[in-house]
């Protein structure tokens, strides 16, 4: 298996332009979760899906973040309007009932 | 509020000398307690603690977990600079996401 497959592998774009991440998580696990990485903050969990349906979105900052799970093999988080606070790692991971928890390798957003 | 807290939060140390990563947890529902070593990239898995007093062992690596005391230890011994990283400590309280402490830096030099 490929492991959970994120892109871009960097993004760098300019304040106000909508930004978009994407995952491909391992095929088989049925959760997907989006954290966020910083060094003032660790790692924080935006929002993780379950069998495609949002379970938990209550770590999403603002109504700027969303994330879509159209299929089981297809997840996006979009940033949009991107500000330069946004910047950040984001990783996307998945597992197959809490277990077998891989990350992926995650996207550095820069917002100038 | 759950909280997981790791200490201390850097450390540098020589090769050779054993060093002890320290991760106390307030949470509910507790499941399990995860810890990540950290590179360039992904976090990438080490060991999984459920039951208390039992040593998870690979390597030089070793864990253990008390449920009393709300914490955890993660000991290096004969530490290399390929030790070198981020250590993260995390709670499954949910059966499904991670609440993960901000982590322990731990520099090994030559």
């Amino acid at each position: 298996d490929a492991g959970v497959i994120q892109s871009p592998r960097h993004e760098v774009t300019e304040m106000g332009q909508e930004v978009t991440l994407r995952c491909k998580p391992i095929s088989g696990h049925n959760s997907l979760f989006w954290y966020r990485q910083t060094m003032m903050r660790g790692l924080e969990l935006l929002i993780y899906f379950n069998n495609n349906v949002p379970i938990d979105d209550s770590g999403m900052p603002e109504d700027r973040f969303s994330a879509k799970m159209p299929n089981a093999s297809f997840s996006t988080l979009k940033i949009q309007p991107s500000e330069p606070r946004d910047s950040a790692v984001y990783f996307c991971a998945s597992s197959f009932q809490g277990d077998g928890y891989t990350f992926g390798s995650g996207t550095r957003l820069t917002v100038v | 509020e759950d909280k997981v807290v790791q200490s201390p939060l850097s450390l540098v140390v020589h090769e050779g000398d054993t060093v002890t990563l320290n991760c106390s947890y307030e949470v509910t529902n507790f499941r399990s307690l995860l810890w990540y070593k950290q590179e360039k990239k992904a976090p990438t898995f080490l060991f999984m603690l459920t039951s208390s007093g039992i040593e998870k062992k690979s390597g030089r690596l070793s864990s253990i977990l008390d449920k009393k005391e709300l914490f955890s230890i993660l000991n290096i011994t004969a530490t290399q600079t390929g030790d070198s990283a981020i250590y993260l400590c995390a709670v499954d309280h949910s059966g499904y996401a991670l609440n993960f402490g901000k982590g322990t830096s731990l520099l090994v030099t030559p």
